[in-house]
């Protein structure tokens, strides 16, 4: 099983401010690493496929990069409804498994 | 519009069964993977595995093989995820989530459906 491994687990952010969040995976995933958003008592959505791919509807301000094991997600002129869980999903092996976790609090 | 829909929330005592539903409408449900995803109390998010409702093909994650159970009934386009008994550790919101057949990401998702157990 591929452990996915982000951080940091939470971070206390301004707005405007630039964000990165990392996903270390345990093994190479081949790009098929996506990255969603889950606001308290929401569905995730999705904001970024295959590492860098932006999703349809998704505002321009993130965007995702890596490949093989180390990948990243930026949040550029962060907004407070930007505040939010993120967590990094690989589909690239069976079990598909999901990042722990990382949690953006808007001062 | 491309959605899933789940069934509402249960409340279930420690040692009964459970199904819960996942309809979708706007696609053709046969052609694409159905995921199942839980999500314990102010946890993240666990890949419990996925079905195919074209012909029920599944593959669970090794944590809840045997732990539950993945159908589909193809004629009304939904997915169902079933416990045998039921355990307060599976107090959890259960999110089921189409699987794109291109790249494996996971949209839509349904809207969650909280299951508790407690006697």
């Amino acid at each position: 099983e591929i452990v996915l491994t982000q951080s940091p687990d939470f971070q206390s952010v301004t707005p405007k401010q630039k964000v990165t969040i990392t996903c270390r995976a345990s093994q190479s995933v081949g790009s098929a690493l996506h990255w969603y958003q889950q606001k308290p008592d929401q569905s995730p959505k999705l904001l970024i496929k295959y590492a860098s791919q932006s999703f349809s509807g998704v505002p321009s301000r993130f965007s995702g990069s890596g490949s093989g094991t180390d990948y990243t997600l930026t949040i550029n002129s962060l907004e407070a409804e930007d505040a939010a869980t993120y967590y990094c999903h690989q589909t690239g092996s069976l079990p598909y498994t999901f990042g722990q976790g990382t949690k953006l609090e808007i001062k | 519009e491309v959605q899933l829909v789940q069934s509402g929330a249960e409340v279930k005592k420690p040692g009964e069964s459970l199904n819960i539903s996942c309809k979708g409408s706007g696609f053709q449900f046969t052609n694409y993977w159905i995921a199942w995803v839980r999500q314990l109390p102010g946890k993240g998010l666990e890949w419990m595995g996925i079905i195919f409702p074209g012909n029920s093909d599944t593959r669970y994650s090794p944590s809840f093989r045997g732990q539950v159970t993945f159908s589909a009934d193809k004629s009304i386009d939904t997915a169902y995820l079933q416990w045998n008994s039921l355990k307060a550790s599976d107090t959890a919101i259960y999110y089921c989530a189409r699987r794109d057949d291109g790249g494996g990401w996971f949209d839509p998702w349904g809207q969650g459906t909280l299951v508790t157990v407690s006697s």
